[in-house]
């Protein structure tokens, strides 16, 4: 069973535009968010991450927000761009650590 | 550092072959994690290692497959009789404790085929 879901397998958006990643979890033990980001044929590299105390977290053009009582967390780029384009996973950790499935984001010239 | 090493980057087998993957951590790391990345599962952890003893290995699918870490710089995933469906790619990454909360170095992975 997945305990972290992405439900979107893809995302487009236009160079410049907000690119919107979301995630949910279903263990309310989780407490700490990761967010990593793959291109193809590499490992994922890790983006951001947030304790689940805080309910955001920022890092240039990359925040990550965090909704506990919904159990869902989102990955927001501002300004996207191209070199973007990649699949985000995003990760929680409790006593074990799960990931998503992934999302293939595109970011259109 | 070169980071983390897998090697073969890819291997194509047939059903019922021994096949073994290969992981070098980063120096100095002490954990040390294997994953399989399905399109349908997305990264799934097999088994996680810590001071090169298995700690968790709930994720491993089967008996099929086995993970040793010998020493502190290497360490192997087998999966023997391989089967079609163990096709995917494995991922070896790496940390410095466990207290950066899943802040792991990859590897580049390796992308396995079973026929």
């Amino acid at each position: 069973d997945q305990q972290v879901k992405q439900n979107s397998p893809s995302l487009s958006v236009q160079e410049g535009r907000i690119s919107i990643l979301n995630c949910d979890y279903t263990n309310s033990m989780f407490d700490y968010f990761l967010w990593y980001k793959k291109y193809p044929a590499e490992g994922p590299t890790f983006l951001i991450s947030i304790s689940s105390i805080k309910d955001k977290n920022e890092d240039g053009r990359f925040t990550v927000f965090l909704n506990k009582s919904a159990k869902h967390l989102s990955l927001h780029i501002v300004p996207s761009q191209p070199g973007d384009s990649a699949v985000y996973f995003c990760a929680a950790s409790g006593n074990q650590f799960y990931f998503g499935t992934g999302t293939s984001l595109t970011v259109i010239p | 550092d070169a980071g983390v090493i897998q090697s073969p980057r890819h291997e194509v087998t047939e059903m019922g072959q021994e096949v073994t993957l290969r992981c070098k951590p980063i120096s100095g790391h002490d954990y040390l994690f294997w994953y399989r990345q399905t399109m349908m599962r997305g990264l799934e952890l097999l088994i996680y290692f810590n001071n090169n003893v298995p700690i968790d290995d709930s994720g491993m699918p089967e008996d099929r497959f086995s993970a040793k870490m010998p020493n502190a710089s290497f360490s192997t995933l087998k999966i023997q009789p391989s089967e079609p469906r163990d096709s995917a790619v494995y991922f070896c990454a790496s940390s410095r404790g466990l207290a950066n909360r899943g802040y792991q170095y990859f590897g580049a992975g390796t992308r396995l085929s079973v026929l």
